[in-house]
């Protein structure tokens, strides 16, 4: 397997625009998880799916901020509009159980400018 | 205070040399996992343990549940070790998915 996919790999945009950023995880995984990672604040969870389903999406910070998982092999995280605070490294982690090994992807560093 | 406490914060090391990276928490934990990042790259797991130690390669890490501490050894380290090492903590009792993290130990090793 490739391992847990993310793209784009980078990402500038200009204030308000929508910038959407995709995953695929692990085949056979049936959890995913999305985080931020900034200076600041670390790696915080943002939201988590199992099996496709939206568990836990205390961590998105705003209204907009949203996540789907379609199917077991492609998950989005949307943001419109964006602000230059939303600059950071998000990254896509899938596990095979929620308590298990996590397999994260390389990361999109989002710049909004 | 953080749940997850890391020192040193930033370490510097020739290469060769035996390196100790150490991760304190304050709640109880069904597993920890120790995680590395290269400068501008992803995230890997290293080590997943809830008891006693494991190794993988040039890699020790070892818990201590009752002293609620952990290490991470590497021996004979080499300049592409450099990388942001993460300590990251299951709570016991909490919702099973969630991973509570550290700060992060930035380690240079120099040639």
């Amino acid at each position: 397997d490739a391992g847990v996919i993310q793209s784009p790999r980078h990402e500038v945009t200009e204030m308000g625009q929508e910038v959407t950023l995709r995953c695929k995880p692990i085949s056979g995984h049936n959890s995913l998880f999305w985080y931020r990672q900034t200076m600041m604040r670390g790696l915080e969870l943002l939201i988590y799916f199992n099996n496709n389903v939206p568990i836990d999406d205390s961590g998105m910070p705003e209204d907009r901020f949203s996540a789907k998982m379609p199917n077991a092999s492609f998950s989005t995280l949307k943001i419109q509009p964006s602000e230059p605070r939303d600059s950071a490294v998000y990254f896509c982690a899938s596990t095979y159980m929620e308590d298990t090994e996590a397999f994260f992807g390389q990361g999109t560093r989002l710049t909004v400018v | 205070k953080n749940e997850v406490e890391q020192s040193p914060q930033n370490l510097t090391a020739q290469e060769g040399e035996f390196i100790t990276i150490n991760c304190s928490y304050s709640v109880g934990i069904s597993a920890l996992h120790w995680l590395q990042q290269h400068p501008g790259g992803g995230i890997v797991s290293l080590f997943m343990l809830s008891s006693g130690k494991k190794k993988h390669g040039r890699l020790i890490a070892t818990i201590n549940i009752q002293e609620k501490h952990s290490s991470l050894h590497i021996t004979a380290s080499h300049p592409r070790d450099s990388a942001v090492y993460i300590c990251a903590v299951r709570i016991r009792g909490g919702s099973n998915y969630k991973l509570t993290f550290g700060k992060g130990t930035l380690l240079t090793v120099n040639p």
